[in-house]
Parts: structure tokens; C-alpha cells; sequence
């Protein structure tokens, strides 16, 4: 079946500017998170979804980053504001549940901000 | 806090050899343990989880061991080949979030 996807897979835009980064969870998957993958930092966690229940977002390292998934499926990323240290990779993932249940990634957004 | 550390950063050997990459955690209540692979410029392929009952976990040239007392995962790539060169990534998940690790970056010489 199909993966996880995202888009777009590149993403270039001017500091200041707002951008919006949309993820397409597999199928069924009830849980849905958002992790960025950076030079200095590796790869960390960024938010989490699990169907109707408030969304974790305790990773999200400004109040300029915002998420939301709508109907327990897609999910956009928000970053308002942006800054050239939000230069990252934004990968999304999903699982058919949560504790312990095999994460699923998708290609990523590549975000680079001028 | 969950810390995941990979040793070594990088590792370069010539095709046929079996790979041993080494991943380390701080705390053992991890859920499970998953392997990844990432090629260069491409998101995560799910290799290898491990839960926290189980021992080990295998999948045709890999295998994956999984030791909470000691805070360690070990994985095993049998008889490599150059087109296992990538980065292999452990990540722990204590609760639904997933600690990372910087990774091994392979080099397989043909």
C-alpha cells in the first residue's frame, strides 16, 4: 500500500515569510508526529497526533511552529515567521497506534530559508 | 531524558564483511527499539523493532539485539554488500516519541 507522503519535497523561501508543510499519513494509522532532522541538532521530535485526543506539543521548539491534522488524517505544518535556523529537514511519520508500534517515515520537506 | 548514542560515527569495510553497528541508550524503560536506514537525501526505511520483551529480531541479513539491562542494541548486517552504504539510525521510544541516535555512516568497497 501506500507510504507516507509528503510535500513539497523542497521548500526555499525568504526569512519572514510563512510556510506550510502537509503530511499524508498511511492509511488507518491513528497516530501521526512530526520530527526535523538538522546538521546541529540530529534529529528530534517536534509534535505528536493521536486520533481526537490534544495533540504533544511539547517538541516544537518556538510559538512560531503550529500543526494541526484534520479528520484524523492529514497534518500541516505551520511555521510562521521563519528564520534561517528553521533550515531543516521535516519529516513526518505514523503508526497504526502508539506504545510500541512501528513508526513509519516519509520522505521529508527539505526547508531552506534565505 | 532518553540519550541514544551511536558508536562509531562512521565505518568503511570491504564488501563480504559482516557489519556490527552499536547503538547505546541511558534509560531502559524504552517501549522498543527501531533501526533505521537513510540514504543520502531520502527520508527513514524501517529496518529492524525490537520490542522491549523481545531479545533479538531478524530479517533476512540483519539482526537486531536488543539488551535493556545494559542500556545497548547491537546490529548485525550479514555479508555486506555496496549497496548497504548508508546511514543506520537507533531510536528508542520511551512512551510514542523516538530518540535518536547521530547514526553510523557505512562505506560497503566493492
Amino acid at each position: 500500500g501506500a507510504g507516507v507522503s509528503q510535500s513539497p519535497s523542497n521548500k526555499v523561501t525568504e526569512k519572514g515569510k510563512d510556510v506550510e508543510l502537509r503530511c499524508d499519513p498511511i492509511s488507518g494509522h491513528t497516530a501521526l508526529y512530526w520530527y526535523r532532522q538538522s546538521l546541529g541538532q540530529g534529529l528530534e521530535f517536534l509534535i505528536y497526533f493521536q486520533g481526537n485526543s490534544a495533540p504533544d506539543k511539547s517538541g516544537l521548539p518556538s510559538d512560531r511552529f503550529s500543526a494541526e491534522r484534520t479528520g484524523g488524517s492529514v497534518s500541516t505544518l505551520t511555521i510562521q515567521r521563519t528564520q534561517q535556523e528553521d533550515s531543516a529537514v521535516y519529516l513526518c511519520a505514523s503508526s497504526l497506534g502508539t506504545g510500541g508500534y512501528e513508526q513509519y517515515f516519509g520522505p521529508g520537506t527539505r526547508l531552506t530559508v534565505t | 531524558k532518553q540519550e541514544v548514542t551511536q558508536i562509531p560515527a562512521a565505518l568503511s569495510v570491504p564488501e563480504g564483511e559482516n557489519l556490527v553497528l552499536n547503538c547505546s541508550f541511558t534509560d531502559s524503560a524504552i517501549y522498543n527499539l527501531q533501526w533505521f536506514r537513510q540514504d543520502p537525501g531520502k527520508g527513514l526505511t524501517s529496518l529492524l523493532l525490537i520490542q522491549s520483551s523481545q531479545r533479538e529480531q531478524t530479517s533476512g541479513r540483519l539482526n537486531a539485539s536488543l539488551d535493556k539491562s545494559s542500556g545497548r542494541s547491537t546490529l548485525y548486517i550479514a555479508a555486506s554488500q555496496p549497496g548497504d552504504s548508508a546511514t543506520y539510525l537507533c531510536a528508542g521510544a520511551n512512551d510514542y516519541k523516538l530518540s535518536f541516535g547521530a547514526g553510523t555512516t557505512v562505506t560497503v568497497r566493492a
